[in-house]
């Protein structure tokens, strides 16, 4: 069974929109939910990350939305820009558990 | 640029031959987790190690693969014998604690198996 499911798998917005990655999970002791970002050639990095304390993280144009009653998160990105055009990988993982499960990837291409 | 540094970026083996990959963690970074990203960027757990303990894996971890993270010296991760389903980019990430921080990855080993 699949941990953390993503949606869409790819996503294509115009530059200025907003686009809004889902995410879900099926574990309800997940108490740590990253996003990570994975340019071409690169490797991921962390982008921002919530703990179920708070149903909401921002830092600048990216805002993470939670929702622990129906086990979902969602990354927004604002104003998007074609430099944002990179794969997005949510994940989530337990602080009792040492494994963190990562979501199959949105491929985000924004254009100018 | 990435303090997790991955060694080789990329190597070819036949099928059957043995693949090696090293990962030097971040330093200061006790856990290191390998993980295998396919063509379609989806993400495999292999392995996980503390210190020099593994923690956890995965059955065909267990079975195809050997790996270590000795002390002083670079994790490896090692394919017993290639096989063409084994063709991916296998990333090394490290982090202070088992889970609830931050990864940190390295560039990753492509491993192309002909």
């Amino acid at each position: 069974q699949q941990q953390v499911r993503q949606s869409p798998q790819s996503l294509t917005v115009w530059e200025g929109e907003t686009a809004i990655l889902n995410c879900s999970y099926e574990d309800s002791t997940f108490d740590y939910f990253p996003w990570y970002h994975q340019f071409p050639g690169e490797s991921p990095a962390l982008l921002i990350a919530i703990r179920p304390v708070s149903n909401k993280k921002e830092d600048g144009r990216f805002t993470i939305f939670f929702n622990k009653r129906e086990k979902k998160f969602s990354l927004h990105i604002a104003d998007s820009q074609p430099g944002d055009s990179a794969t997005y990988f949510c994940a989530a993982s337990e602080n009792s558990n040492n494994r963190i499960f990562f979501g199959d990837g949105t491929q985000l291409v924004v254009k100018p | 640029n990435s303090k997790v540094i991955q060694t080789p970026r990329y190597l070819v083996k036949g099928q059957g031959q043995k693949a090696k990959m090293r990962c030097i963690p971040e330093k200061g970074h006790p856990v290191v987790f390998w993980y295998q990203q396919n063509k379609n960027n989806e993400f495999k757990f292999l392995i996980n190690f503390q210190n020099q303990e593994v923690l956890q894996q995965i059955d065909m971890t267990e079975k195809r693969f050997s790996a270590e993270c000795p002390s002083n010296s670079p994790c490896s991760l090692e394919i017993q014998s290639s096989e063409a389903g084994d063709s991916a980019l296998y990333l090394c990430a490290s982090s202070l604690f088992n889970s609830g921080n931050t990864l940190y990855f390295g560039e990753g080993s492509r491993l192309i198996v002909v």
